[in-house]
């Protein structure tokens, strides 16, 4: 199973870029790589699925490299709201099978300043 | 429209007792999840279930059983609640090629 570590904390302020680096070097051929967002007391959400390369959406990017050891969620222009524990995880091609591979880390804790 | 909702949001009950905790999902999906999050906040999965086919845990005691009535639903039954119980509790769903899982709001269940 692959094991991911990220940043334990992160701090920055309203309208700056985050970018969130995970590293996964592990990974398997057929793994891919997610992140969800969880606020205190509510479930994790699914922000950002993605294989290789780039891939974005309405609230993030997602940026891996070509060797996959590692991604990076780019959240643009953050906001107070943002603040947020954001979890990096790497298990098998969606579907259920795979989901029982999915692990969940210790997570970033992001917060966002005034 | 809560994609996937589990009820109750909170429980609280006393070593010994069974109870269960209900998961729906108008998400169309042919998987669901019940995941547990301990005090330390790691999320680990329990089970999932799909089309009738149960993957379980093996570190998941058989005090805990889902029980899906049709597609939508996944509820969590829990016998001889222990102490060491006490977490939260989240159902998800997914749907293959969809991304997901996708998670419910959580029930924190406190046993006494």
């Amino acid at each position: 199973l692959a094991k991911t570590t990220q940043p334990v904390s992160m701090d920055s302020y309203e309208g700056q870029e985050v970018n969130i680096t995970c590293s996964h070097n592990n990974i398997a051929t057929n793994d891919y790589i997610t992140w969800y967002q969880q606020f205190p007391s509510q479930g994790p959400r699914f922000i950002i699925q993605g294989y290789k390369t780039k891939v974005t959406n309405e609230v993030a990017s997602l940026f891996i490299p070509a060797d996959r050891k590692s991604s990076t969620l780019s959240l643009p222009r953050v906001s107070l709201s943002d603040t947020a524990v954001y979890y990096c995880l790497v298990g098998g091609p969606p579907g259920y099978s795979s989901a029982s591979k999915i692990i969940f880390g210790s997570g970033t804790r992001l917060s966002i300043r005034p | 429209d809560t994609a996937v909702s589990q009820t109750p949001k909170y429980l609280v009950t006393q070593m010994g007792n069974d109870k269960s905790i209900k998961c729906e999902q108008n998400l169309g999906h042919d998987t669901m999840y019940w995941y547990k999050q301990d005090s330390k906040k790691f999320l680990k999965i329990m089970f999932s279930y799909n089309n009738k086919e149960l993957i379980i845990n093996e570190t998941v005691p058989n005090r805990f059983s889902p029980k899906s009535p049709d597609k939508a639903h996944l509820n969590l039954h829990i016998n001889s609640l222990e102490l060491g119980d006490s977490a939260v509790y989240f159902c998800a769903s997914s749907q293959g090629g969809s991304g997901g899982p996708y998670f419910g709001p959580g029930t924190r269940l406190t046993v006494t």
